[in-house]
This record gives C-alpha cells, structure tokens and sequence, in this order.
C-alpha cells in the first residue's frame, strides 16, 4: 500500500490564483513529519514546508501553508497568488520515526503549470 | 543560495567505468545524508541512508557494491557507481539533513544526470 498518495498528476491555475495540491499519508507511527518539495525542471528539489505530527498549527512558510489534518490523514499544500515560477512537479514526502532516523517516502508527484 | 553542493551535475561515461558523485553541505554539518535515484517523471526513490563515520544503510534491491557510498566527514558524502552500465543512467540527488531547534529541514542537491554509453 501506498504510503504518500498524491491523486493529481496534473494541476492547472491560473496566475495570481490560489492552489491547492493534494497528499494524504499513511502510517501507524505517532511520530512523523511531512514535507513539500517543489521540483523545477532543472531537476534540483527545493524545500518548501515542513510539519510535524505534534504541531499545534498548521506550517506557514510565505506563500505556501500546510493544510494538515491529521484525523484524515492529509498534508495538503495550499500556494496562494501563483506566479508563473511556480510551474514545477511538486512533492509530498513523510518521514516515519522519531529524530535522526527513518528516511523520507515520496508520493510521486503533481505538475503545477501556472497559467498567464 | 544553495546549502548543499552536488557535483557533478551531468556525466557521461563509457560502459565499465566508475562515476563519483559528491555531496557536501555547505554551511551546516550533516551526520545523515540521503541518495535518491529517480527516472524520468517518476517519484525519488531511496537508495541508501549515509552516516558519518559508519556504514550506509542500503535499500532493499540496492547493490551495495555497486553503489559504494562513503560518509567521511560531517560535510560530506559521495556514490561511487563503479563498473557503470547503460542501465545505470538515472538522475541521481542526495539530501542533507539539518537540526536545529525549530526542528529539522531537509536539503537536496541539484542532483546529477548519469548518462552511461
């Protein structure tokens, strides 16, 4: 079974609108962390957000923030005022376990294309 | 600008020889560093944990004599693919981890495209 699932292969928006990207996830851990990459096509993955499973509130990073709803077990990440920079494959990943350990499972991916 | 350096960023190498890859991060110590491979529009998937001072924990169906991984120091990781062969051609990304006490982040190289002929 899937651990990361990302049900949108493909996303249109259009720019200076807001988009919400998709990822649900599961584990038995009580102890995780989730994270959003974006992934431009030049390969590189940039780090967008981080939450972890005993957060309080849901992680804000500029434009981005995590909608993390942890009874249904999603982690969706909402980009507000998108901009044409933003088209890219973006990934949602977890991490299972507690400090250093564990390593990060990838859902495999949704292609953000921002419209003019 | 980037905190973590991976070079090189495209290799092309003839079938039977061996390709290394580094992974250093740049303003930050790392005792854990991560090599992914991925495939065209296809997610990354795991290949080996890399810890400093002690052996790489390798994925299942990983050979680990074929993908020697090396942790020396706190900055710095390399994937030796050695005796490399066409079906090795992937794109390859590390990622550093660092904790600090707003908790911990994740960063990733620019990844390397292995072309093996």
């Amino acid at each position: 079974a899937q651990k990361i699932t990302q049900t949108q292969p493909g996303m249109f928006v259009q720019e200076k609108e807001a988009v919400t990207l998709d990822c649900t996830y599961d584990t038995s851990d009580p102890s995780y962390g989730l994270f959003w990459y974006k992934q431009p096509s030049s390969g590189e993955m940039i780090f967008l957000i981080y939450q972890g499973s005993y957060d309080q509130q849901n992680a804000t990073e500029g434009r981005y923030s995590l909608n993390f709803q942890k009874a249904r077990k999603s982690a969706n990440l909402v980009i507000s005022a998108s901009q044409l920079g933003d088209s890219a494959m973006y990934f949602c990943a977890m991490r299972e376990g507690r400090g250093s350990q564990g390593n990060l499972i990838f859902g495999k991916g949704t292609k953000l294309s921002v419209k003019p | 600008g980037a905190v973590v350096s991976q070079h090189p960023s495209r290799v092309i190498c003839k079938s039977g020889t061996s390709v290394k890859i580094e992974c250093r991060s740049l303003d930050f110590q790392a005792t854990t560093m991560f090599w992914y491979r991925q495939f065209p529009k296809q997610s990354l998937m795991l290949m080996a944990t890399s810890n400093e001072g002690s052996k790489a924990t390798y994925e299942q169906g990983v050979e680990k004599d074929k993908f020697l991984i090396n942790h020396a120091s706190l900055t710095l990781s390399t994937l030796t693919v050695t005796s490399a062969h066409p079906e090795d051609s992937s794109f390859y990304i590390c990622s550093a981890r660092d904790i600090t006490v707003r908790g911990e982040k994740l960063f990733f190289g620019s990844g390397t495209q292995l072309s093996v002929l």
